[in-house]
């Protein structure tokens, strides 16, 4: 298996640009979670779904951000108008349950990130 | 915010020294894990122990976890320089959901 995917890998944009982020979990993991990394913050949260549908977006900073999973095998990330206090490293990563196990006994896949800076 | 905040935030050891790092965390929990963050990567999970373990080994890892004082401790024996990451534990309680760690960055010298 190819793992998480996520694209683009770098973006550089300028402040007032929408952004989107893209991501392809492994197939077959019904849950999947975007994250936000900086020095400042620490790895935070902003998003989470379950077989497509959102269940807890109470990490998204704020309007501008929104999040998106049409089908089990895409979900993209969206910033409407970006910042430069958007910049960041943004994760994607997806799970499924243990067979036999309850819901939350299992560990996520991270894909490899995408580093944002906002100009 | 986080929930989990973990001691110390820098740690600098030789090669072949054991390595010890602590989380601990505020509210209840189900599970605990253990993730490395290689620089520049995204996380990769080590090791989970649930609420009701206190110990788990696995390779050169060893996880503790106490529930009454709210606290694990990750324990890397026989460094290697390749350990050089940053290493964030993971709280759950009863959702899909993980809280992260603010992280213990360890580097292992040859």
């Amino acid at each position: 298996d190819a793992g998480v995917i996520q694209s683009p890998r770098h973006e550089v944009t300028e402040m007032g640009q929408e952004v989107t982020l893209r991501c392809k979990p492994i197939s077959g993991h019904n849950s999947l979670f975007w994250y936000r990394q900086t020095m400042m913050r620490g790895l935070e949260l902003l998003i989470y779904f379950n077989n497509n549908v959102p269940i807890d977006d109470s990490g998204m900073p704020e309007d501008r951000f929104s999040a998106k999973m049409p089908n089990a095998s895409f979900s993209t990330l969206k910033i409407q108008p970006s910042e430069p206090r958007d910049s960041a490293v943004y994760f994607c990563a997806s799970s499924h349950p243990l067979a036999g196990g309850p819901i939350n006994y299992n560990e996520q896949f991270f894909g490899p990130g995408t580093r944002l800076t906002v100009l | 915010s986080q929930q989990g905040e973990e001691d110390p935030q820098a740690l600098s050891i030789q090669e072949g020294e054991n390595a010890t790092m602590n989380c601990s965390y505020k509210t209840s929990i189900n599970n605990l894990q253990w993730y490395r963050q290689n620089s520049g990567r995204g996380l990769v999970h080590l090791i989970l122990i649930r609420s009701n373990e206190r110990e788990k080994h696995s390779g050169r890892l060893r996880v503790t976890l106490d529930t009454s004082k709210k606290s694990s401790s990750l324990l890397i024996t026989a460094s290697r320089a390749a350990d050089t990451a940053s290493y964030f534990c993971a709280t759950d309680f009863n959702t899909d959901k993980l809280i992260f760690g603010t992280g213990t960055r360890l580097q292992v010298f040859p």
